[in-house]
C-alpha cells in the first residue's frame, strides 16, 4: 500500500475563496482522522470518521470547514471561505481499529491563505 | 475529555548525551500511550508506544516510562545523534478506541 495520500501537497490561496483538500486512507483501515498542525496550537483534532461515518466533529473551528467521506476510500476537508487564520498543515491519518491503534499520517498538505 | 500536558517544549541537548522528555494525562480511562516522531517538513510517525499493563518499554536507544497512579508518563533517548533532531509528540488514548489527544510537541535539538 503506498499509505495515507493527501492533495494538493502546497495550496496558495486568496481570503474568501474556497479550498478542498483531499485525502485516500489506506485500504482496510476502518479510522480516518483530520488534523490541523500550527505552531501556536500543535496537533489538533478536526473530525473523525468511522466506517464513512462522521463520529466527532467537536474540534472543527466553525461552520466554514466541513468535511465528508463519501466511501472507504476518500475523504475531503473543505473550507469556504477560507480566512488568513485557516494558514496551516493539514494532516490526514487512518488507523485500524483492531490492529496496534497506530496512526498513519499523510504527507500533509500547507494551506497559506493570503 | 482527555488533556495531555507535555514539557518541555524545547530541549537541546549536545550529541552523545541523554534527553527525557515528560507528558501527563488526565483520563484515568486512557490505558494507550504512542509517541510520535515528526521531522521537519515530514508526517509524524509512531517511534514507540506502551500500555497500561507494562511499565516500561525498551527500543534501542529509545525507552518510554508510565506511571499509572501518577498518570505520567516519559520518553528518554539515550546517546543522542544528530538525526534525532525532530518534534516528538506524546498521546494518550482509550484502547478500544484509539482516538488519540496529543501533547503539544517537544522540539528536540541534538547539537553535533
Amino acid at each position: 500500500d503506498a499509505g495515507v495520500i493527501q492533495s494538493p501537497r502546497h495550496e496558495v490561496t486568496e481570503m474568501g475563496q474556497e479550498v478542498t483538500l483531499r485525502c485516500k486512507p489506506i485500504s482496510g483501515h476502518d479510522y480516518l482522522f483530520w488534523y490541523r498542525q500550527t505552531m501556536m496550537r500543535g496537533l489538533e483534532l478536526l473530525i473523525y470518521f468511522n466506517n464513512n461515518v462522521p463520529i466527532d466533529d467537536s474540534g472543527m473551528p466553525e461552520d466554514r470547514f466541513s468535511a465528508k467521506m463519501p466511501n472507504a476510500s476518500f475523504s475531503t476537508l473543505k473550507i469556504q471561505p477560507s480566512e488568513p487564520r485557516d494558514s496551516a498543515v493539514y494532516f490526514c491519518a487512518s488507523s485500524f481499529r483492531g490492529a496496534t491503534g497506530e496512526l498513519f499520517f499523510g504527507e500533509g498538505s500547507r494551506l497559506t491563505v493570503l | 475529555g482527555e488533556n495531555v500536558e507535555q514539557h518541555p517544549s524545547t530541549l537541546s541537548v549536545q550529541e552523545g548525551d541523554s534527553a527525557v522528555i515528560k507528558c501527563t494525562y488526565s483520563d484515568s480511562a486512557s490505558n494507550y500511550f504512542p509517541w510520535y516522531k515528526q521531522e521537519l517538513g515530514k508526517r509524524p510517525q509512531l517511534i514507540i508506544d506502551i500500555r497500561s499493563n507494562v511499565g516500561e518499554k525498551k527500543d534501542q536507544r529509545i525507552a518510554v516510562t508510565l506511571n499509572k497512579t501518577a498518570k505520567h508518563f516519559s520518553l528518554h533517548i539515550t546517546e543522542t545523534q544528530p538525526e534525532d533532531s525532530a518534534v516528538y509528540f506524546c498521546a494518550a488514548s482509550r484502547g478500544g478506541s484509539y482516538i488519540p489527544t496529543f501533547g503539544r510537541g517537544t522540539s528536540l535539538i541534538v547539537h553535533p
